[in-house]
């Protein structure tokens, strides 16, 4: 099946430094999407990106689809940043039925 | 919209007894998903319904697990004969057709953790 890699697994920061997360996916994607995860658990939806680039605030994605990476950033952190960033894809061909593969996770702690 | 719904939070049960948990999606999303998750893990898909058709179910789901979705709408997952290692978090997710998209965006509920004593 596809692999997805996520790097750095792990991101300390200081409140207002910006960060780049990398996810890397090894086959072709009709979806890709970034989520963050609470510390209650909660997936919380921050890009749908197959392809492109996207901005939502703080926040901003690309997705190389031809280079099978996508790259997620976040300016200006604040304490409410941390908790974990998933990206997880959908391969090309399943149309959606087999679900999406995750990544394992940027655990990013920003600190006051 | 509410988003989608789960429930219970959270369940703990006994090593050999039955649960079942709840998913209600997001109104009107055909397509209803479940995932499990374990500490340090990302989510692991499990099984997918398009309406009231179970498609595709993963190597992870055994035959201990069954899921269902009458009419299309809500859905549960049940696990028999309950594991230590089913202590997990589970997941529901649902997404409906966009124009000009071939997979569409998913919408996660905020789980089931159960925990198997």
């Amino acid at each position: 099946g596809i692999q997805v890699e996520q790097s750095p697994p792990d991101l300390i920061l200081q409140e207002g430094a910006n960060s780049t997360l990398r996810c890397n996916f090894s086959d072709s994607v009709n979806n890709l999407q970034w989520f963050h995860q609470n510390p209650w658990g909660q997936l919380i939806n921050l890009f749908y990106i197959p392809s492109g680039t996207k901005q939502n605030g703080r926040l901003s994605a690309t997705t190389v689809a031809t280079e099978r990476y996508s790259l997620l950033y976040i300016s200006s952190s604040q304490t409410t940043d941390s908790g974990v960033y998933f990206c997880a894809v959908d391969p090309e061909g399943g149309g959606g039925a087999d679900g999406l593969t995750f990544g394992k996770g940027t655990h990013l702690i920003i600190q006051p | 919209d509410t988003g989608v719904s789960q429930d219970p939070r959270h369940k703990i049960t006994k090593r050999g007894q039955n649960v079942t948990f709840r998913c209600d999606p997001i109104s009107e999303h055909n397509r209803l998903y479940w995932y499990r998750q374990t500490l340090g893990q990302g989510p692991e898909f499990l099984t997918y319904f398009q309406n009231e058709a179970q498609l595709e179910k993963s190597r992870l789901l055994s035959d201990r697990f069954s899921a269902e979705r009458p009419k299309g709408s809500f859905s549960t997952l049940e696990i028999q004969r309950t594991e230590q290692g089913d202590s997990a978090m589970y997941l529901c997710a649902s997404s409906s057709p966009k124009a000009g998209h071939i997979t569409y965006e998913q919408y996660f509920g905020p789980g089931t953790r159960l925990t198997v004593t």
